[in-house]
């Protein structure tokens, strides 16, 4: 596997359900965001993770709660969703978080549906 | 106020063509960068090029180009020989300091119709 992958790509759930989403980069990065794209939104940051630690929570609802085991891997637990939730989770890694010219490149994203 | 806008939500080009798509910037920093993404409908934001604040030359990609007029504040993207695989979302993005640190702020993207 190459670039950053996700799973699963797609994902229906009710708003009792507890789902996980996962990231996987390959490209030796060592931070990892989750985003939000919404149907006529811009994208919006949820969480950054560098070094394994969280160093960014945009005040996002703590029915997502993220997880970081390594540098590697980044998890978005979910439950007790709201209908609202629904759209597409972004993840993505770059090198160097502290450096103007850091590049974040993404996987393919999760489209959440919450019924 | 917009930090990054997009001002086209859609826009159509004859395949072969070059085609132009606006983005603008407000910042009040002298240190930023600039990047394009492509979305195609599976998904993936993928990255097609960068701007420096300080690079003096516009920045090429194959047929990707950034028009950077940085009295204008503008970071056009410019796509030449249009290709159908072309079609997709693009988005502006500006790199800028934030809080010690740095942040990445996107635009709200613009749809591109390559037609046969």
């Amino acid at each position: 596997e190459t670039g950053v992958t996700q799973t699963p790509r797609h994902l229906v759930m009710g708003m009792t359900n507890k789902k996980s989403l996962k990231c996987e980069q390959h490209l030796g990065h060592n931070a990892m965001y989750w985003y939000k794209q919404s149907a006529k939104k811009p994208l919006e940051l949820m969480f950054v993770y560098n070094f394994k630690e969280q160093t960014e929570n945009n005040s996002v609802p703590s029915r997502f709660s993220p997880e970081c085991p390594n540098s590697s891997h980044l998890f978005l637990h979910l439950h007790t969703l709201q209908p609202e939730d629904s759209a597409l989770y972004l993840c993505a890694s770059s090198y160097q978080r502290d450096s103007l010219t850091d590049t974040q490149y993404f996987g393919p994203g999760t489209r959440l549906t919450v019924l | 106020a917009q930090k990054i806008t997009q001002t086209q939500p859609g826009m159509f080009v004859q395949e072969k063509e070059a085609v132009t798509l606006d983005c603008t910037y407000d910042t009040s920093d002298q240190s930023y960068g600039l990047f394009w993404y492509k979305q195609p409908s599976s998904g993936e934001m993928i990255f097609l090029i960068y701007q420096g604040s300080y690079d003096e030359q516009n920045a090429t990609e194959g047929r990707y180009s950034l028009n950077f007029q940085k009295a204008r504040k503008s970071a056009n993207l410019v796509i030449s020989a249009s290709q159908l695989g072309d079609s997709a979302m693009y988005f502006c993005a500006m790199r800028e300091p934030y809080d010690g640190g740095f942040k990445t702020i996107f635009g709200a993207g613009t749809r591109l119709f390559v037609k046969a």
